[in-house]
């Protein structure tokens, strides 16, 4: 069983809407939270971070964290065509030097 | 950003042959990674490495081997390649640990075994 899982395995949202990404980790001692982004045909690129309980925004994207339920999720305002790819969320342990844990992946599909 | 680069970009192998996937970092990351990603399967981590001479085991390690020469390169080594190793092959670098694991990922190796 995937220790990240993510939801919705795909989604699709029309241009300018909002896109909303969902992680959960069922291993309860994951500390740190990532959200990679990953174009097709391309390598995955982080897109951004999360270590404590809260929101941080970045330009149209925002992440949120409840470390109590280890529930990360990811929102893309103003969803752009170029948005399309495969978001991916990995969560590490503090002390366990480097190692990612990574979900299956959610593929978004932005429609103009 | 941190600068990884892989080669082959592309490999076509036989049944039973031997494949050598390279990577090198420019970026003096201790920490180096091996991954394949598959549909279904997400992307799993084979062998990893904390530094110059060392090599861990990850997730799927069975059927491979990595070497790290040096800081920079870490190779993943196929000695007897089979069909169920086709795939894509992702090499990354950085994790410092904490809030410093951001990996840095090259552009990856699609290898084809017949």
């Amino acid at each position: 069983q995937q220790k990240v899982q993510q939801s919705p395995e795909s989604l699709i949202v029309p241009e300018g809407g909002m896109a909303s990404l969902n992680c959960t980790s069922s291993d309860r001692n994951v500390d740190y939270f990532w959200w990679y982004r990953q174009h097709s045909g391309k390598s995955p690129k982080m897109l951004m971070s999360i270590f404590s309980n809260g929101e941080k925004e970045e330009g149209r994207f925002t992440v949120h964290l409840n470390k109590a339920s280890l529930h990360t999720s990811l929102h893309i305002r103003d969803s752009q065509p170029s948005d399309s790819a495969l978001y991916l969320c990995a969560a590490s342990k503090a002390g366990n030097t480097g190692k990612l844990i990574f979900g299956l992946g959610t593929t978004l599909q932005v429609q103009p | 950003e941190a600068a990884v680069t892989q080669s082959p970009r592309n490999k076509v192998a036989v049944t039973g042959g031997k494949v050598t996937l390279s990577c090198n970092q420019t970026n003096n990351h201790n920490n180096m990674y091996w991954y394949r990603q598959d549909t279904g399967h997400g992307l799993r981590l084979i062998h990893y490495s904390y530094g110059a001479g060392s090599t861990e085991k990850g997730d799927i390690p069975d059927g491979y081997k990595a070497s790290r020469p040096s800081q920079e390169n870490f190779s993943l080594i196929l000695e007897l390649a089979t069909p169920s190793q086709t795939s894509v092959y992702f090499c990354a670098s950085g994790g410092l640990g904490g809030r410093q694991d951001t990996q840095y990922f090259g552009p990856g190796t699609r290898l084809l075994v017949l």
